[in-house]
């Protein structure tokens, strides 16, 4: 089952800083964070392993609440290469191997 | 290679025709895996391949969707007898192992008229 984003949007001034939320009905193994920009490849930024490893930019944090399925973003004193849209994939606790369960992604504009 | 490549970046197809497209991985990277990203969306797993092994294709939409690396480094996406909806850009992924980050290669464009 497809995460859930929240919000779907939203516009900042360079310096704000935002925070990205992705929830899931399901028992997660791991959440992973992309951004994309208009045209190009997703980009990776973060990904959080049930356990509490964590791997990703150093600008950039996480946290993943493995009881609640939850996973937020922080995006600190933004900055305009911010913008673009950010995407959750999350692979459940099921096992085997499976490609990554995308929501429908936060739309992020970051104003001078 | 330096990054996933993928190829062509653009294709336009009449409906009915077959196309192939081309992934080539990060060199080493032992997982692989087809996303299909609809307009406005965010991309949905089609299929994995752990080396040659395609070990779970549970996305594919149709059979007319084919996925093959036969040697376990470039795979090829096959459409049989495109249809409308099949318009998509489809990613290709790769990781060091399934579980790990993945890398996005920059998309096939796919218009079928």
């Amino acid at each position: 089952q497809q995460p859930v984003q929240s919000p779907q949007a939203v516009i900042l001034r360079e310096g704000e800083d935002a925070v990205i939320n992705c929830s899931s009905s399901k028992a997660l193994y791991s959440v992973h964070w992309y951004r994309q920009k208009h045209g190009e490849a997703p980009v990776f930024l973060m990904i959080l392993l049930k356990g509490g490893e964590q791997k990703g930019h150093e600008k950039i944090s996480a946290s993943f609440n493995e009881k609640k399925q939850q996973s937020s973003l922080y995006l600190t004193a933004s900055q305009l290469s911010y913008s673009g849209t950010y995407f959750c994939g999350t692979e459940d606790s099921g096992g085997g191997a499976d490609g990554l369960t995308f929501g429908k992604g936060t739309h992020l504009i970051i104003q001078p | 290679g330096a990054g996933v490549s993928q190829s062509p970046r653009y294709k336009v197809a009449k409906r009915g025709q077959d196309v192939a497209l081309r992934c080539d991985p990060i060199s080493g990277h032992v997982s692989l895996f087809w996303y299909q990203q609809a307009l406005g969306q965010g991309p949905e797993f089609l299929t994995y391949f752990q080396n040659e092994a395609q070990l779970d294709k549970s996305g594919l939409p149709s059979d007319r969707f084919f996925a093959e690396r036969p040697e376990g480094s470039v795979s090829t996406l096959k459409i049989q007898r495109t249809q409308q909806e099949d318009s998509a850009v489809y990613l290709c992924a790769s990781s060091w192992e399934s579980y790990n980050e993945q890398f996005f290669g920059p998309g096939t464009r796919l218009t079928v008229l």
